[in-house]
């Protein structure tokens, strides 16, 4: 069984649009995260979400909202998508907050034409 | 807030070599550094970490030490196997809102057969 897992693997959309990525942890884990990979792989924490508390990396737009349903769940959604915004976008999870051992989703790799 | 340098970018290295990774971050504040592995298509998955209160923690073939004086750490990893190829990134765990960590820029690693 996949301990994160996100949906979907790739993503193609016109500028404009609005999206949203899934991310599901079956780890029992208290904290999510959301990253952002370029494509010089330089990887950025975007959200951090505990409990309820959400912890917004301040240099990310807000077109950018995280959604948390429950627990197990963090979904990305994204309005007015930017060419910018093409990316691999990688779901995390990690017991408590401090992040210490995340574990990974396999990553979302979204292209905006 | 915290900022964390990885070098080299790519390091290519013969099957059997030893190849090392060096980090330097910026926040004296920071405890906890851990290192991780992104295989082609993947989510990056933690392969070793440290915290500060230890200079060396060793696993197997791979070694990560630390200095806390001159704010900088090393992943060291000894008889090269071509499944060693990958992107590893270190990371450091500042006094940020969240606890969150910041990653370094990554090092893309090649070991030749």
């Amino acid at each position: 069984d996949t301990a994160v897992s996100q949906t979907p693997k790739y993503l193609v959309t016109q500028m404009g649009n609005d999206k949203s990525i899934k991310c599901e942890q079956n780890l029992g884990h208290d904290t999510m995260y959301w990253y952002k990979q370029d494509s010089k792989k330089f990887l950025k924490i975007m959200f951090s979400y505990n409990n309820k508390e959400l912890i917004i990396n301040e240099t990310v737009p807000n077109r950018f909202s995280p959604k948390s349903p429950d627990k197990a769940h963090l979904n990305l959604h994204i309005n007015s998508l930017e060419l910018g915004d093409s990316a691999v976008y990688f779901c995390a999870s990690s017991p408590t907050r401090g992040g210490t051992i995340q574990y990974f989703g396999a990553g979302t790799r979204l292209s905006v034409l | 807030g915290e900022n964390v340098e990885q070098h080299p970018s790519t390091l290519s290295v013969q099957e059997g070599d030893s190849a090392v990774i060096k980090c330097t971050y910026s926040d004296s504040a920071s405890n906890y550094f851990p290192w991780y592995k992104q295989e082609l298509g993947k989510g990056p998955q933690l392969i070793i970490d440290i915290r500060s209160n230890v200079g060396e923690k060793k696993d197997q073939r791979i070694a990560v030490t630390l200095n806390k004086t001159a704010k900088h750490f090393s992943l060291h990893i000894t008889e090269t196997q071509p499944e060693d190829s990958a992107v590893y990134f270190c990371a450091a765990r500042g006094k940020n809102a969240g606890n969150m960590l910041t990653f370094g820029g990554g090092t893309r690693l090649m070991v030749k057969p």
